[in-house]
C-alpha cells in the first residue's frame, strides 16, 4: 500500500488566486513528480525531483513552481491561477528508476477548477 | 510528439473473455515499460511492467507482451471481470539506460460488460 497524500483533494478557486498544492510521501522516497492530466489525455510530465534541493521542470511547460526541502514533502505552486490551469494535478513518487523498477506510486490526485 | 501511443481510446469487452490493450513506441531507447490502472477520481495504480530484455511477464490474469522490433506492447487480461473496467495507461522510460521520467500514453478506457 502505497503512502502518498494530496491535498487538497478538490479545489475551486477564482482567477487570480495564489494556490498551493500539497504533497507528502512517508515511504522516504527520493524522487517525487508532478503529472497534470486532462480527460482523455496522458499524464504530462510538469516537475520533477531527484532530491532535497533538486526540482527539474518536465516535457510540459507549466507556469507553476515546485521546492523540494524535505525528502517527504514536495508542494506545486501557481501564483496566479487561471482558468487555463483547471487539470487533475497528480503527485507520485518512487524510490529509483533502475534495473527492473521504474514503479511510481501515485497520490489520489488534486483536481483544480479556475474559474 | 507522442512517444507513448494508445490509439485506442476505448474497448468494451463481455465479462469472461481476453481484454488486449495495445501500445506503440517510438523512441528506441526505452527500455522498459510498465502498465497503470486508473479509476476515476483516483490516482494510478502500478499493475505489471516489462523490461525490454524479455518479451513476455505474466502476473496472474495479466500478461504484458513485448515486441522491440515492432515498437510494440501489449496488455491480455484473461478473464476480463467487472472489477477490470478502468482506463489503462501505457508508460515506458529509459530505466535501464538512463534515469529519465515515465512517458505515459493517453490510455484506454476498458468496459466489462457483465
Amino acid at each position: 500500500e502505497a503512502d502518498i497524500y494530496q491535498t487538497p483533494r478538490y479545489l475551486v478557486i477564482g482567477t487570480g488566486k495564489k494556490i498551493t498544492l500539497e504533497c507528502s510521501q512517508t515511504m522516504g522516497h527520493d524522487k517525487m513528480y508532478w503529472y497534470q492530466q486532462d480527460p482523455g489525455m496522458e499524464l504530462h510530465l510538469i516537475h520533477y525531483s531527484y532530491g532535497v534541493n533538486s526540482t527539474e521542470k518536465g516535457d510540459l511547460s507549466s507556469e507553476s513552481t515546485v521546492s523540494r526541502i524535505r525528502t517527504e514533502h514536495f508542494p506545486l505552486t501557481l501564483e496566479s491561477a487561471r482558468p487555463s490551469h483547471t487539470s487533475q494535478y497528480l503527485c507520485a513518487s518512487s524510490e529509483y528508476q533502475g534495473a527492473g523498477t521504474g514503479e511510481l506510486f501515485f497520490g489520489e490526485g488534486s483536481r483544480l477548477t479556475v474559474l | 510528439d507522442q512517444q507513448v501511443k494508445q490509439n485506442s481510446p476505448s474497448l468494451s469487452v463481455q465479462e469472461g473473455r481476453i481484454s488486449i490493450l495495445n501500445c506503440d513506441y517510438t523512441n528506441s531507447m526505452f527500455d522498459y515499460f510498465l502498465w497503470y490502472k486508473k479509476y476515476p477520481a483516483e490516482g494510478p495504480t502500478f499493475l505489471i511492467s516489462i523490461s525490454s530484455i524479455k518479451d513476455k511477464n505474466e502476473d496472474g490474469r495479466f500478461t504484458v507482451f513485448l515486441n522491440k522490433s515492432a515498437k510494440h506492447l501489449s496488455l491480455h487480461i484473461v478473464p476480463s471481470q467487472p472489477g477490470d473496467s478502468a482506463v489503462y495507461f501505457c508508460a515506458a522510460s529509459r530505466a535501464l539506460s538512463g534515469n529519465t521520467p515515465l512517458v505515459f500514453g493517453k490510455g484506454t478506457r476498458l468496459s466489462v460488460i457483465a
